[in-house]
């Protein structure tokens, strides 16, 4: 079966560093995607990594290791405006991608 | 400005009833999308389309239908046989380029619920 774990929910404070971790197991692998949902809303893009190693965009970096079914998401100098879901998602073949629960991060004052 | 547009934002089923999302997006992809998002659950995926007049089930498309007659449009149908229709339902697209990025892109959504 296919299985994307993420912690639910997260707390960290403004200005800190906060890392979401994102393991997977899938029959398949062409890509691992991080989005960020605001309640109510549309998951936006963050990040996307198909090769080992960090991407790094901004406040945000990714890292990826196909042979451990391991990413994370870290987010530094986190802003109250931060404070959403981010949802992991893998890339199964060309069209399907397999979401997990997506982890709550509160970033509190 | 490019993007996908749902609508409506919210709508409401009353029993026996069949009920059309639509999604319109003016990104030129191939590939459109729709997903189902519950509490506590991650993004479900209903139905997905290629190319016109082409569409695949995914893991939950028992009560839906959908149709591509436009490579803008893919219209999502709730139909009666979907007892437990309430949910948040997205709409994506992406650009098929050989195995490239192909980044999903998300409408609004719509908040779907039984009166």
């Amino acid at each position: 079966g296919q299985n994307i774990d993420q912690p639910t929910e997260m707390t960290a404070t403004e200005g800190a560093i906060v890392q979401i971790n994102c393991t997977y197991q899938t029959s398949g692998f062409n890509g691992l995607f991080w989005y960020q949902q605001h309640a109510g809303e549309a998951p936006t893009f963050l990040s996307y990594n198909v090769l080992d190693g960090l991407e790094e965009k901004g406040r945000f970096s990714s890292f990826l290791s196909r042979s451990k079914g391991y990413s994370y998401l870290l987010l530094k100098e986190l802003q109250m405006k931060d404070s959403a879901s981010y949802l992991c998602a893998v890339r199964i073949g060309t069209y399907k991608y397999i979401f997990g629960t997506g982890t709550r991060l509160k970033v509190l004052a | 400005d490019g993007g996908i547009t749902q609508s409506p934002k919210y709508l409401f089923r009353k029993e026996g009833q069949n009920v059309t999302l639509s999604c319109e997006q003016n990104l030129n992809h191939d590939a459109m999308y729709w997903y189902r998002q519950d509490p506590g659950q991650g993004l479900r995926l209903i139905y997905y389309s290629q190319i016109v007049n082409d569409f695949q089930k995914g893991d939950i498309a028992e009560g839906y239908s959908v149709s591509r007659e436009k490579k803008e449009s893919f219209p999502l149908t709730v139909t009666s046989a979907q007892k437990n229709p309430t949910a948040f339902y997205l709409c994506a697209s992406s650009m098929y380029q050989g195995g490239i990025k192909n980044i999903q892109y998300f409408g609004a959504g719509t908040r779907l619920s039984v009166l």
